[in-house]
């Protein structure tokens, strides 16, 4: 079936890094993706999410890239700070005639130490 | 302004009993979709409502219902709980049925024994 993936579960890194979580999605035709980040105890907290008209997003201290060619997505955290340390979700919005679903990634677990 | 809100956090039923989790959207978004989150098979689409009618169904067996209400708010039921229901449920509202921005409540954690 269709599904939104991840090429990495746990990501580890030093307090200033940059961090790259990549994503590999399988749909051609989703045109929306996301960046969820979720902290133990709480739901998945919206990052930034991108059309698939672009290629590149920014945001504060994340930029989000889109590869349509390959179906790659990837989230750069800047300056990789304690506090980022989390799950980190891709997900794609499949739209269609009903609504919307959201089909997630599995997941990668970035871990920060300073 | 208020976030998702879903009720109760946790909760223990046996097997063969059956739930209902509440969710409250965020004041002036009318779009609810549930997930349920398990170690094993990551977050999956259950449905989502819109003006009171479900739009959209994930790949889930009939026991798993929901509905919404005039005011957004929404439910959701599993009735015949099985151990593999154990889940964290979470609940995400948005303006409209045409995706963009959902944002997730808290969840509620079900265990069943």
């Amino acid at each position: 079936g269709e599904s939104v993936g991840l090429h990495l579960p746990t990501l580890s890194v030093q307090e200033g890094d940059n961090s790259i979580i990549n994503c590999a999605y399988s749909n051609s035709a989703s045109d929306y993706f996301i960046w969820y980040k979720q902290e133990s105890g709480k739901g998945p907290q919206f990052i930034i999410d991108i059309r698939s008209n672009m290629d590149k997003r920014q945001g504060q201290r994340v930029t989000v890239l889109l590869n349509k060619t390959v179906k790659h997505l990837s989230l750069q955290i800047a300056a990789t700070q304690p506090g980022d340390s989390a799950v980190y979700f891709c997900a794609e919005n499949t739209r269609n005639q009903a609504g919307t679903a959201l089909i997630f990634g599995k997941g990668t677990t970035l871990s920060v130490s300073s | 302004k208020a976030g998702v809100t879903q009720t109760p956090r946790y909760l223990i039923k046996t097997r063969g009993q059956q739930v209902t989790l509440s969710c409250s959207p965020i004041s002036g978004h009318r779009s609810v979709s549930w997930y349920q989150q398990t170690p094993g098979q990551g977050l999956q689409f259950l449905f989502e409502y819109f003006s009171e009618t479900q739009r959209n169904k994930g790949n889930f067996p009939g026991r798993f219902s929901g509905r919404q209400f005039s005011n957004s708010r929404s439910e959701m039921n599993v009735s015949t709980l099985e151990l593999g229901d154990s889940a964290l449920y979470l609940c995400a509202s948005s303006v409209s049925s045409q995706g963009v921005e959902q944002y997730f409540g808290p969840g509620t954690r079900l265990t069943v024994t």
